[in-house]
């Protein structure tokens, strides 16, 4: 079975300041997805990003972009000019092409800093 | 669109009731999921469908049942709840065979046994 891993309970970044949350996940498959989600205290889960295991390009939303290395199995989120907004938690997914079943990981939660 | 309405979006039961949680898409998606998401954990999928007719279990599935008699609902129900079962309950839904299609979620449930 897949798993999906994040290593990172809690992060904490000052407002403007970038992060990065790490993911590595577990396949033996050549194509998938990989998301990005977030979750505010709404409990609402909103994409962020998502990235198609076949392209090569790393990819961006405004001041969201990813770090993905196919060979190490990682899957990183980096965000840019923190705001105040993206206070939540991050939840890294994985999803086989064909088998649209989505695999999380456990969470990190996003505190900004004023 | 509405996209994923999910109903009701809180109740607490007594240990051996019963409940039916509704989930309705509009979207025509196919494929529809329950999540459950206990505290400071990620999403676990309890069951799946892959249309009208047909669904399967995911890691999680004792405790509870599904139908999928059409394409717009999929109700998980909770027979003789036990306190193992407080939880925040999310549906989704996505479309198979479009690439890089995210998973859609509904706002959640959030269910106490007591």
């Amino acid at each position: 079975a897949q798993t999906v891993t994040q290593s990172q309970p809690e992060m904490s970044v000052q407002e403007a300041e970038t992060v990065t949350l790490s993911c590595t996940y577990d396949t033996s498959e050549s194509d998938y997805y990989l998301f990005w989600y977030k979750q505010p205290p709404s409990r609402q889960m909103i994409l962020v990003i998502r990235q198609e295991a076949y392209k090569q390009q790393n990819a961006t939303e405004n001041r969201f972009s990813v770090n993905f290395q196919k060979a190490a199995k990682s899957f990183s989120l980096k965000i840019s000019d923190s705001q105040l907004g993206d206070a939540a938690m991050y939840f890294c997914a994985y999803r086989e092409i064909g088998n649209e079943k989505l695999t999380f990981g456990t969470g990190t939660r996003l505190t900004i800093i004023p | 669109n509405a996209g994923v309405t999910q109903t009701p979006k809180f109740r607490i039961l007594k240990i051996g009731q019963s409940m039916t949680l509704q989930c309705t898409q509009d979207m025509n998606h196919n494929y529809m999921y329950w999540y459950r998401q206990d505290p400071g954990m990620g999403l676990k999928l309890i069951y799946y469908s892959v249309g009208a007719g047909i669904t399967d279990k995911g890691e999680v599935p004792n405790g509870y049942n599904v139908s999928r008699s059409t394409t717009e609902d999929f109700p998980l129900r909770l027979e003789l709840a036990a306190p193992s079962q407080t939880s925040v309950y999310f549906c989704a839904s996505t479309l198979q065979g479009a690439r890089s299609t995210e998973a859609f979620f509904g706002q959640g449930t959030r269910l106490t046994v007591v």
